[in-house]
């Protein structure tokens, strides 16, 4: 079944403690991206990535980081969480966003607590 | 900042009306414009695409898109209370960028 795994799905934490959330999608995409969704502001870009090796900076990138070593796993870091870091993240995957009609699948979710 | 705009809502309709769905986007390159809908706690899914002027539909959805006004809308004939969900409007960014604007959803409210 063709899908983005995100995990975990739920993840509390405390201030400064280092944390990864893992994405990974079996469909040979070449594009990836975290979002993270907070109440009145929608869906926020983090990072994404073209290609392997390949990232950039989205809207809201302070306090992440990326890595795309192979291109089915994109995971998210967290160096040192901060309770503004509290959200619902999402990660995504499309074939790529230079074809017009291309979507993005997206993963089910990981709901951060950061205390 | 490429904005994209909907009304958050909520929005209801009573069950088999039609709900009607709005969205404004500043990037007046923009070429791809997306519905998605999400369920509460639930991940996102693209229900409806469009890229040219006028509209298309596909069963229940209609999507309408004018770029001359930069607004894009989202017609849901015989509403039902499955529908009830978050519509979130989503643009892709002109000039090259992989980058997809999303604006902050509409949740709308099917009432039986």
């Amino acid at each position: 079944e063709a899908q983005v795994t995100q995990n975990p799905r739920y993840l509390i934490t405390v201030t400064g403690k280092k944390l990864t959330v893992t994405c990974s999608q079996n469909m040979n995409h070449e594009y990836m991206s975290w979002y993270r969704q907070d109440p009145g502001l929608g869906l926020r870009q983090i990072y994404y990535s073209m290609n392997v090796e390949v990232t950039d900076k989205g809207d809201v990138p302070e306090g992440y980081k990326v890595s795309r070593k192979e291109k089915r796993n994109f995971p998210l870091i967290l160096e040192s969480p901060s309770p503004n870091q509290t959200s619902l993240y999402f990660c995504a995957s499309s074939l790529s966003l230079t074809a017009t009609n291309e979507k993005l699948f997206f993963g089910s979710g990981t709901q951060l607590s950061v205390l | 900042q490429k904005e994209v705009e909907q009304n958050s809502g909520p929005l209801s309709v009573p069950e088999g009306a039609i709900a009607s769905l709005n969205c404004t986007y500043s990037d007046r390159g923009s070429q791809s414009f997306f519905w998605y809908r999400q369920y509460s706690g639930k991940s996102p899914e693209l229900i409806m695409s469009i890229y040219s002027n006028g509209d298309k539909e596909d069963g229940r959805f209609t999507a309408q898109l004018n770029k001359a006004s930069q607004y894009v809308s989202l017609l849901i004939r015989d509403s039902q209370p499955s529908d009830s969900a978050t519509y979130l409007c989503a643009v892709n960014d002109s000039g090259g960028y992989q980058k997809v604007t999303f604006g902050t959803g509409t949740k709308l409210q099917v009432i039986p």
